[in-house]
């Protein structure tokens, strides 16, 4: 089966560091999607891309966050100058549509400490 | 802000019973989403449904959405060990996804 992948699998990284989360979405999929899910929390949405932007964010996307697709594979998440609070994991997803019936995959996550 | 609550907390089921998970949403929903999460992996995506009165099936897994687009339920007949994790419901209005808390399902064989 066809598999988002995320890079890194943990990364610890001292507070007021830069930090990017690398992600490789399934090859023909559109939309692109980043969640973050604190320790033992619900699942929080935070950007969706599609066709090389934002097509939505959440009140967490603020400007310490951006999101990239440099090239043709791969989709990134940047966190400038990171807090303690954004130690988190963090899913990539990647979808073919986002219309009914479509699927949404997600890839196995990034771990970031922020120390 | 939009919010999305999502009961029982927690489920402990015997192998073989039934459990049904519950979503409600504080404002008219255009979908919802349903995911289980085991411990430690990723968020699976289970379904999204998008009509008002609309129920799905995938096997034993039935899935519902309320007629006034408000509430979801999620519920799985005969419960197995390889039902384990936490299910987690997503609503969509006028706001991004915003996903309830989970109901972590325990299966006692």
């Amino acid at each position: 089966e066809p598999e988002v992948t995320q890079t890194p699998s943990h990364q610890v990284t001292q507070m007021g560091q830069e930090v990017i989360l690398r992600c490789v979405p399934i090859s023909n999929h559109l939309y692109f999607y980043w969640y973050r899910q604190i320790l033992g929390q619900k699942v929080e949405f935070l950007v969706s891309f599609y066709n090389n932007e934002i097509s939505e964010k959440s009140e967490i996307f603020d400007d310490q966050f951006s999101v990239e697709r440099p090239d043709g594979s791969n989709f990134t998440l940047k966190i400038r100058s990171t807090k303690l609070e954004d130690s988190a994991m963090y899913f990539c997803a990647s979808s073919l549509t986002e219309g009914s019936g479509n699927t949404i995959y997600f890839g196995e996550g990034s771990w970031l400490t922020v120390v | 802000g939009q919010q999305v609550m999502q009961i029982p907390q927690y489920q402990h089921v015997q192998e073989g019973e039934d459990f049904t998970t519950y979503c409600n949403s504080s404002t008219t929903l255009s979908n919802i989403q349903w995911y289980k999460q085991r411990p430690g992996g990723h968020p699976v995506f289970l379904i999204q449904l998008v009509k008002s009165g609309e129920v799905k099936k995938q096997k034993r897994l039935t899935f519902q959405f309320g007629e006034a687009k408000k509430n979801s339920s999620l519920h799985i007949t005969a419960t197995q060990t390889t039902d384990v994790g936490t299910y987690f419901c997503a609503g969509r209005g006028n706001t991004p996804l915003v996903f309830g808390k989970g109901t972590r399902l325990s299966v006692i064989a």
